[in-house]
């Protein structure tokens, strides 16, 4: 069975600076896809950036990159220049072909002025 | 092109009142799905329907049933609710859960139901 771990329940950081949340999964398979969605206030959830895990290149979307490590079964994600608006719960999941999505218990960020 | 779509926002039940949460997609997705999410807790799924006409139980799904109405809607429906159903309820889709692991799920503003 898949499982998402993630580690910090509560973070902050201070605007303009960089922030890394991170994520441990445990999967069986050797291709899947992981993923970090953001879920502001408004509780809609958001795809930030997604990473294939049979690509060693580490996936960017602007001011958000991930630092995986196939090995390690590891999964973080870097935001740069923080944002008022990162403020955000931050989940990852990790998804195996053809199977359903798991996700992480979340990250809560708050990026303080 | 309104994504998906959840009602109502809120709703309040006294213990084993019964209601449905509907959900509907514009995309054209052949998949959905329907989580609920508790604190610490990320979300779960409760049911998921691979492609209209079928519907198949996640990891939660006691005390709950679906119908996949049409390829755009997919109700939730709780027949006796109980406290431990108080949560919020998304709903999201997708293209179709075997086109691949990259593909996407695009989610609902969610339900907040509160069971008294």
């Amino acid at each position: 069975a898949q499982t998402v771990t993630q580690s910090q329940p509560e973070m902050s950081v201070q605007e303009a600076e960089t922030v890394t949340l991170s994520c441990t999964y445990d999967t069986s398979e050797n291709n899947y896809y992981l993923f970090w969605y953001k879920q502001p206030p408004s509780r809609q959830m958001i795809l930030v950036i997604r990473q294939e895990a049979y690509k060693q290149q580490n996936a960017t979307e602007n001011r958000f990159s991930v630092n995986f490590q196939k090995a390690a079964k590891s999964f973080s994600l870097k935001i740069s220049d923080s944002q008022l608006g990162d403020t955000a719960m931050y989940f990852c999941a990790v998804r195996n072909y053809g199977q359903n999505f798991v996700f992480g218990p979340g990250t809560r960020l708050s990026v303080l002025p | 092109n309104a994504g998906v779509t959840q009602t109502p926002k809120f709703q309040v039940l006294k213990t084993g009142q019964s209601m449905t949460l509907q959900c509907a997609q514009d995309m054209n997705h052949n998949s959905m799905y329907w989580y609920r999410q508790d604190p610490g807790m990320g979300l779960r799924l409760i049911y998921y329907s691979a492609s209209e006409g079928t519907t198949d139980k996640g990891e939660v799904p006691n005390g709950y049933n679906v119908s996949r109405l049409n390829k755009r809607e997919f109700s939730l429906r709780l027949e006796s609710a109980a406290p431990s159903q108080t949560s919020v309820y998304f709903c999201a889709s997708s293209e179709s859960i075997s086109a691949g692991y990259q593909e996407t799920q695009y989610f609902g503003p969610g339900t907040r139901l509160l069971v008294l």
